[in-house]
């Protein structure tokens, strides 16, 4: 079983539609949870933070935590073509420590 | 906003030869790791290090890869020999209060 887990897509929503991209993560001592979007050849760049159960919002994210379910979530409001990329969930066991990164999940906005 | 150079940007070697890739972070990040991505595969830890210290070398698949960072400041990834299972897109990370995990480029190594 892999340590964090997420559907490789691709995932197709139209423009406008709310886009929504999961990920499980397998160590309950994960603290920090991350969310990166990566453009094809790019560096990953950091969307979004959260260390806490419950939701955080960021202009059109919103990242959803869930730890006693061990469930990291993403949600995209208003999708736009510019929001085509791959998302990779990453979690940490504290701010110090190394990044376990998901495979990612292909997102692919339609206009 | 913190930053993060790495060089070359690419590197095409032959199978036993010797590659040196490098790290620039802006100055003041005590904490820096490298992190590989090879193909199908997910971004992988190989090492942070903390100032110039190596925090946790976990990740460093063998004992051809040795990774130094001068002074606490660049950082360098050498491997040697190359193998062709090494090929894959290399990066460097810093941690900020700021910005998380903020990524350098990275070096896309093909082993040829």
């Amino acid at each position: 079983q892999k340590e964090v887990e997420q559907n490789s897509g691709p995932l197709s929503v139209p423009e406008g539609a709310i886009a929504s991209l999961n990920c499980t993560y397998s160590d309950r001592g994960s603290q920090s949870f991350f969310w990166y979007r990566q453009y094809s050849g790019k560096s990953p760049e950091l969307i979004m933070s959260i260390y806490s159960n419950g939701d955080k919002e960021d202009g059109r994210f919103t990242a959803q935590l869930n730890k006693a379910s061990q469930y990291v979530s993403l949600l995209i409001r208003d999708s736009q073509p510019s929001d085509s990329a791959t998302y990779l969930c990453a979690v940490s066991g504290n701010a110090g420590n190394m990044l376990t990164f998901g495979g990612g999940t292909r997102l692919m906005v339609k206009p | 906003e913190a930053g993060v150079t790495q060089f070359p940007s690419h590197s095409v070697i032959e199978k036993g030869q010797t590659v040196t890739l490098r790290c620039d972070p802006i100055s003041g990040h005590d904490n820096l790791y490298w992190y590989r991505r090879v193909m199908g595969k997910e971004i992988k830890f190989l090492l942070h290090f903390v100032k110039e210290s190596k925090q946790d070398e976990s990740g460093m698949p063998n004992n051809r890869f040795l990774a130094e960072r001068t002074g606490g400041t660049y950082s360098t990834l050498k491997v040697q020999p190359a193998e062709l299972e090494d090929s894959g897109v290399y990066f460097c990370a810093i941690r900020t209060v700021y910005y998380g995990y903020t990524f350098g480029s990275g070096t896309r190594l093909t082993v040829v």
